[in-house]
């Protein structure tokens, strides 16, 4: 059976800084998305990423994807307040539906 | 086409009654699918469909939930005799089997209460 974790659950982090969020997940899949939550509201999508190697980047967001290892990384750039909400990975198997990660939850603070 | 579409937005409902949800995806998306989130976790995988076949559900699925695509386009998801522990956020999500574009388009939940 499909699973995915990631780390941390929790990230409060200060303006300015950077990090990373990593997602792991238990068997071979095709895709590996990468999706964003406010409180209170659906899912927003931010990447997909569809081969080793794949290397995506949209603002102080870059996301990469290492299928040998089974790793996605979500790298925050020069962190902004804007960015607080909780982040979710998702892989999909044979493209029929997508299994989530348990999310991690960023804050930042001034 | 203004994305997937979820109704009612909110529902307060007693437990024991039934309550139904409905979908509307994109419109040339062949597959919808229904999710529900509960507080502090990750999307859980209910059901989905392919035009109006319904090709996977859940094993962790109650029986009390039944899920429908009648011809294809709009989908329900239906809970008989509601109970506390089913208060969370349904989501439905479309996406286009085969197609080039492999995104997953959620639609913006319904929210189940259950008193």
């Amino acid at each position: 059976e499909l699973k995915v974790e990631q780390n941390p659950l929790f990230l409060s982090m200060q303006e300015g800084k950077n990090y990373t969020i990593y997602c792991n997940y238990s068997t071979t899949s095709d895709r590996l998305y990468w999706y964003r939550q406010d409180p209170g509201k659906s899912l927003e999508s931010l990447f997909v990423l569809l081969s080793n190697g794949a290397v995506k980047q949209e603002g102080r967001l870059m996301a990469s994807l290492d299928t040998k290892a089974r790793l996605s990384t979500l790298h925050i750039t020069a962190a902004v307040h804007d960015l607080s909400a909780t982040y979710f990975c998702a892989v999909d198997k044979n493209t029929d539906k997508l299994i989530f990660g348990t999310g991690t939850r960023l804050q930042v603070f001034p | 086409d203004t994305g997937v579409s979820q109704d009612p937005r909110h529902k307060i409902t007693k437990r024991g009654q039934n309550v139904t949800f409905r979908c509307d995806p994109i419109s040339e998306h062949n597959r919808l699918y229904w999710y529900r989130q509960t507080l502090g976790q990750g999307p859980e995988f209910l059901t989905y469909f392919q035009n109006e076949a319904q090709l996977e559900k859940s094993r962790l699925l109650s029986d009390r939930f039944s899920a429908e695509r009648p011809k294809g386009s709009f989908s329900t998801l239906e809970i008989q005799r509601t109970e506390q522990g089913d208060s969370a956020m349904y989501l439905c999500a479309s996406s286009l089997a085969g197609g080039f574009n492999y995104g997953y388009t959620f639609g913006s939940g319904t929210r189940l209460t259950v008193v």
